[in-house]
């Protein structure tokens, strides 16, 4: 298995409603991430998990809240959120997050959440 | 600070013909450079992955040069098909800079009839 499963695909939300992004992958690797990506913009990085434990917090306001309850999952909750948060979630996993091999990066194929 | 430049920011081609996208970066020290396809509203897909000691990787249609010492890239597709419309991103990872990704904007790709 070489994918990194995300769901749902297409999510709308009130901005009263919690919710939850889902991703998964079962090739091994031990660092994953969020992104969140505007149209015609190049993804931005939200969240590191190194290991299961949350390295990087790229000053992503609270209403996202991350999760990694094993090697294999990462969820993204979300609760609050505000029209501008309107963007495709990707998720991404890797051998390891410290960059001095060649590992590759794998994304998902996306979440498209609207928040109305 | 590292930086990726991609060029065309758009292109237009008619179907069957070939096109040639331009990828320049800053970042150093290097580790890889990957080219990604990616469709409206889906997550990008790796097309080949290179180090520094590569020149030119090819995957089907798609073949990716690299110039480490002029810090240049390019990926040349060959006989484009309609599906092959879409965004094409340059993405730099450098030996000391982690889990930190460098993207390039990326590159508009239309094929038409």
């Amino acid at each position: 298995d070489t994918e990194v499963t995300q769901t749902p695909k297409h999510l709308v939300m009130g901005m009263t409603n919690k919710k939850s992004l889902k991703c998964e992958q079962h090739m091994g690797h031990r660092a994953m991430y969020w992104y969140k990506q505007k149209a015609k913009k190049p993804p931005e990085l939200m969240f590191v998990y190194s290991y299961e434990k949350l390295s990087i917090n790229e000053s992503v306001p609270s209403r996202f809240s991350p999760e990694c309850p094993n090697s294999s999952l990462l969820n993204l909750h979300l609760h609050a959120l505000q029209p501008e948060d309107s963007a495709l979630y990707l998720c991404a996993s890797s051998q390891d997050s410290s960059g001095l091999f060649n590992y590759g990066y794998t994304f998902g194929s996306g979440t498209r959440l609207t928040v109305v | 600070k590292n930086q990726v430049e991609q060029s065309p920011q758009s292109l237009i081609i008619l179907e069957g013909k070939n096109c040639t996208l331009q990828c320049n970066y800053t970042v150093s020290p290097f580790s890889n450079l990957r080219w990604y396809k990616q469709d409206t509203g889906r997550g990008p897909v790796s097309l080949t992955i290179m180090t520094f000691s590569e020149n030119t990787k090819s995957n089907g249609r798609y073949t990716a040069t690299l110039d480490a010492d002029t810090k240049q890239s390019s990926l040349h597709i060959t006989a484009s098909q309609l599906s092959d419309s879409a965004s094409y991103i340059c993405v730099v990872r450098g030996t000391n800079s982690g889990y930190a990704l460098n993207f390039g904007k990326g590159t508009s790709l239309l094929v038409t009839p």
